[in-house]
């Protein structure tokens, strides 16, 4: 039971170019979230993805595209990267994004990605 | 709107003291969950502990405690006699059962660093 994987653990793109950030978890979980980290600002919620299917805006989606691509896999796409875009990435699930009693919520190792 | 304050940036201690790492949230719901997340140098984030808006009681596991007041709201984490291995930082994050599409998210606060020396 591996919990929350993320691919790749570090990463460095030059301005402009591409990538997807890979997340996927053996929990069974419904709903599935990425958060972006920057100091002093604590965790930031990117997208998130409900249930398999769906897929919503949180605080911060501009410059991102997500894709649910079943129950486990939930990427991250950075079409035209920026050094804005610099930051430590985290993807999470919980049971149950609904009803918080079950929306505790597991995180994977997180992504470091540079942005030159 | 949902918010998250750990006004200490950085606490620096040594070992064997106790701390205390504050947090104050804001929210107009009624049911909501709050928690305490660990990340270590390492990087990855901890679950330490989850409280629900209905259940005021403290809670203790070894060294670590927990004191919960809604007339405050506030969620303060203390832990006796540090150690080493506690250095890391921790986020305070609450949770609310808001209608629309604010199900299930984290609000998190800023995080404290804490560094414990030997």
């Amino acid at each position: 039971n591996a919990g929350v994987t993320q691919t790749p653990k570090f990463q460095v793109l030059k301005t402009g170019q591409s990538m997807t950030l890979q997340c996927a978890q053996d929990m069974n979980h419904n709903s599935m979230y990425w958060y972006r980290q920057d100091p002093g600002m604590g965790l930031r919620l990117i997208y998130y993805s409900a249930s398999e299917g769906t897929t919503d805006k949180g605080e911060v989606p501009n410059g991102y595209n997500v894709s649910r691509l079943n129950k486990r896999e939930f990427s991250l796409r950075l079409e035209s990267a920026a050094p804005s875009q610099t930051s430590v990435y985290f993807c999470a699930s919980s049971k149950e994004g609904y009803d918080i009693r079950y929306n505790e919520q597991f995180f994977g190792p997180g992504t470091r990605l540079t942005v030159l | 709107a949902q918010k998250v304050t750990q006004a200490q940036t950085e606490i620096s201690v040594v070992e064997k003291e106790d701390v205390t790492l504050d947090c104050v949230y804001e929210t107009r719901d009624t049911t909501y969950y709050l928690f305490w997340y660990k990340q270590p140098p390492s990087g990855e984030l901890v679950f330490l502990i989850r409280r629900n808006s209905f259940d005021e009681q403290n809670e203790i596991s070894g060294r670590y405690s927990w004191n919960f007041q809604k007339s405050t709201s506030s969620f303060n984490f203390t832990i006796t006699a540090s150690q080493v291995v506690d250095s890391a930082v921790y986020f305070c994050a609450l949770s609310t059962q808001a209608g629309g599409t604010s199900y299930g998210k984290l609000t998190f606060g800023q995080g404290t660093i804490l560094t414990v020396h030997p």
